[in-house]
């Protein structure tokens, strides 16, 4: 079974929206940590937000937000102002530290910025 | 400030051959892994290492092989590679445990 679901696999918003990126994921681990990254068309891995399951807030960096819903097991990626630059991949990814500490990722979400 | 570097960054091997991919990270990380990317498929997990002299199998291991006799290095082995092996290859280290990782610029591989 999937431990992390991206259902979108694809996204188009016009430039200035904000946009909210979907992620849900599959955990018996009580301490575990979710992740976000962007893959622009260059193809590097870049890191952008981390949520901790323990953390009471939702995690926030610049115009990246990650909506930490426990119960719902959801960790969508809300983006402010979206840019021409937000056009990438982006992938979330879960680690449960007490099981294995391994990370893993979903399929991902390709986002387009209309101008 | 290297942090994670791969080599090589492109690479074409002839079905049947062997080599390994090189991984180095100068950030003291425990955890490493490697990743392969195919279209529609996200970033699947080959191997992992926990720290020096332990490894572990990820989601798709067969095909690869990997070892990690130093904190700074994990390179992945292909025994005898195969058109399926095409695909970009990752290599990402962290802190174990918790915490995100650090990605090298990836190894775009084609087998023919």
């Amino acid at each position: 079974a999937q431990k992390i679901t991206q259902t979108q696999p694809g996204m188009f918003v016009q430039e200035k929206e904000a946009v909210t990126l979907d992620c849900t994921y599959d955990t018996s681990d009580p301490s575990y940590g979710l992740f976000w990254y962007k893959q622009p068309s260059s193809g590097e891995m870049i890191f952008l937000i981390y949520q901790g399951s323990y953390d009471q807030q939702n995690a926030t960096e610049g115009r990246y937000s990650l909506n930490f819903q426990k119960a719902r097991k959801s960790a969508n990626l809300v983006i402010s102002a979206s840019q021409l630059g937000d056009s990438a991949m982006y992938f979330c990814a879960m680690r449960e530290a007490y099981r294995d500490d391994k990370i893993i990722f979903g399929k991902g979400t390709r986002l387009h910025i209309l101008p | 400030n290297a942090g994670v570097t791969q080599t090589p960054k492109f690479q074409v091997l002839k079905t049947g051959q062997s080599m390994t991919l090189q991984c180095a990270q100068d950030m003291n990380h425990e955890y490493m892994s490697w990743y392969r990317q195919d279209p529609g498929m996200g970033l699947r997990l080959i191997h992992y290492s926990v720290g020096a002299g332990i490894t572990d199998q990820g989601e798709v291991p067969n095909g690869y092989n990997v070892s990690r006799s130093t904190t700074e290095d994990f390179p992945l082995r292909l025994l005898s590679a195969a058109p399926s092996q095409t695909s970009v290859y990752f290599c990402a280290s962290s802190y174990s445990p918790g915490g995100g990782a650090f990605f090298g610029q990836g190894t775009r591989l084609t087998v023919v």
